[in-house]
């Protein structure tokens, strides 16, 4: 299991963009690589999952290096809901039964 | 839609009881995995499964076992409660066949004290 490094803590003001950087020194060339989100009392929920290049979708957007040893979760003028904790996590999909949470970043959105 | 659900939400034991935490899913999904998660830690695997009648290990199994008698159920037992067990444990699905895309799905978790 590819193991993953995050920083443990970020501040952020209201309306700006957060980047949240992830590294995986070992990632496999089969591994995905997947971003939650989990609110306080509450079960992580999926974010982003991408490969390579850049991903997008209506939360967030996800680049991937060409080496693919680190990626970047991309959170656009983030509010004050945003605050949470965010996981990385890298696995190999179907043939992958398990998948290794971190401890995340816990991102703090200021007013 | 339920999506997955946990019962009980909360549950307070004494030192040596015993309990079962239920997880149900309906989403039809073959994996299902339990993890519990410590204050300021992140997430713990303790066992999953990866079909109906399937158990396995994960990472901190000790003092826990599991069945997954059906497929949309997989059931947590604590035998010896102990004050190391307080915590809030997490249930999640996931479904193999949707291939690359590897979405765990989450249930709203069950926060357990043992006094």
């Amino acid at each position: 299991l590819a193991k993953t490094t995050q920083p443990i803590s970020m501040d952020s003001y209201e309306g700006q963009e957060v980047n949240i950087t992830c590294s995986h020194n070992n990632i496999a060339t089969n591994d995905y690589i997947t971003w939650y989100q989990q609110f306080p009392s509450q079960g992580p929920r999926f974010i982003i999952q991408g490969y390579k290049t850049k991903v997008t979708n209506e939360v967030a957007s996800l680049f991937i290096p060409a080496d693919r040893k680190s990626s970047t979760l991309s959170l656009p003028r983030v509010s004050l809901s945003d605050t949470a904790v965010y996981y990385c996590l890298v696995a190999s999909g179907a043939g992958s039964y398990q998948l290794t949470f971190g401890k995340g970043t816990k991102l703090s959105v200021i007013p | 839609n339920a999506g997955v659900t946990q019962t009980p939400k909360f549950r307070v034991l004494k030192t040596g009881q015993s309990m079962t935490l239920l997880c149900a899913q309906d989403m039809n999904h073959e994996y299902m995995y339990w993890y519990r998660q410590d204050p300021g830690m992140g997430l713990r695997l303790i066992h999953y499964s990866v079909g109906e009648g399937t158990t396995a290990k994960g990472e901190v199994p000790d003092g826990y076992n599991v069945s997954r008698l059906k497929k949309q159920n997989f059931l947590l037992g604590l035998e010896s409660a102990a004050p190391s067990q307080t915590s809030v444990y997490f249930c999640a699905s996931r479904d193999p066949g949707q291939g690359a895309q590897d979405t765990q799905y989450f249930g709203p978790g069950t926060r357990l004290t043992v006094l």
